[in-house]
């Protein structure tokens, strides 16, 4: 039973580009949430989606924007790309349920130049 | 809003002593209460979770966490650390969903980096 899985690994950009980020649900999950971790902090939530639709949005910029597919997966967008979006970018799963748990995948590691 | 509290940023013990990791949190209700861990370069993993019921939770690695809501206080505890623990922990507090406007966000603390010595 594969996890939760992240595309790209690692990826480097340049500031004012745009970049789309990937995530795969953990099987039998329905729920994708996106989390951003600056070097030394604690993971900060961006959005989640539940049934295709943005559930719930942290305090992120309209630069940051997602998408939820039919098969749950998603894509996080970032527009217009500043120094301070280098970070670790978390896709975390879960079962909507009134118990929600929220599985993590590994990451991926945006570099903004 | 609900937040939390890691006071200790770093803390260093040597392999076989207890551990006991510290989080407080500030939450209007019954809060659900995570700890995870986090490897160098890696995703978060799940060592245990609070909903209800005991307020002594068991996770993985021997790993267990006791909730004290007179305190606000959920500290993770290990009897005997092994130097395979060395890593980064994160206190995170979630909303229960009925009637809760933030549910299904998680707020993490600042994490407490753990160093083991031999």
């Amino acid at each position: 039973d594969a996890g939760v899985t992240q595309s790209p690994t690692h990826l480097i950009k340049t500031r004012g580009q745009q970049v789309t980020l990937r995530c795969s649900p953990k099987s039998g999950h329905d729920t994708v949430s996106w989390y951003q971790q600056a070097l030394g902090q604690g993971p900060q939530f961006i959005f989640q989606y539940y049934e295709e639709e943005e559930r719930q949005r942290g305090n992120f910029p309209d630069r940051f924007s997602g998408h939820q597919f039919p098969n749950y997966s998603s894509e996080l967008n970032v527009n217009a790309l500043l120094l301070g979006d280098s970070a670790l970018y978390l896709c975390a799963s879960s079962f909507r349920t009134p118990q929600e748990t929220q599985y993590f995948g590994p990451g991926t590691r945006l570099l903004v130049l | 809003a609900q937040s939390v509290t890691q006071p200790d940023i770093h803390i260093t013990v040597s392999e076989g002593a207890s551990l006991e990791l510290r989080c407080n949190y500030s939450y209007g209700a019954t809060p659900y209460l995570f700890w995870y861990v986090q490897s160098p370069g890696q995703g978060l993993q799940l060592l245990l979770k609070y909903f209800s019921g005991d307020t002594l939770v068991q996770g993985i690695k021997g790993f267990e966490a006791e909730f004290k809501r007179s305190q606000s206080s959920f500290n993770l505890r290990k009897p005997s650390v092994h130097w395979s623990d060395a890593a980064e922990y994160f206190c995170a507090v979630g909303a229960a969903h009925a009637g809760g406007t933030s549910y299904g966000k998680l707020t993490f603390g600042q994490g407490t980096i753990l160093t083991v010595h031999p």
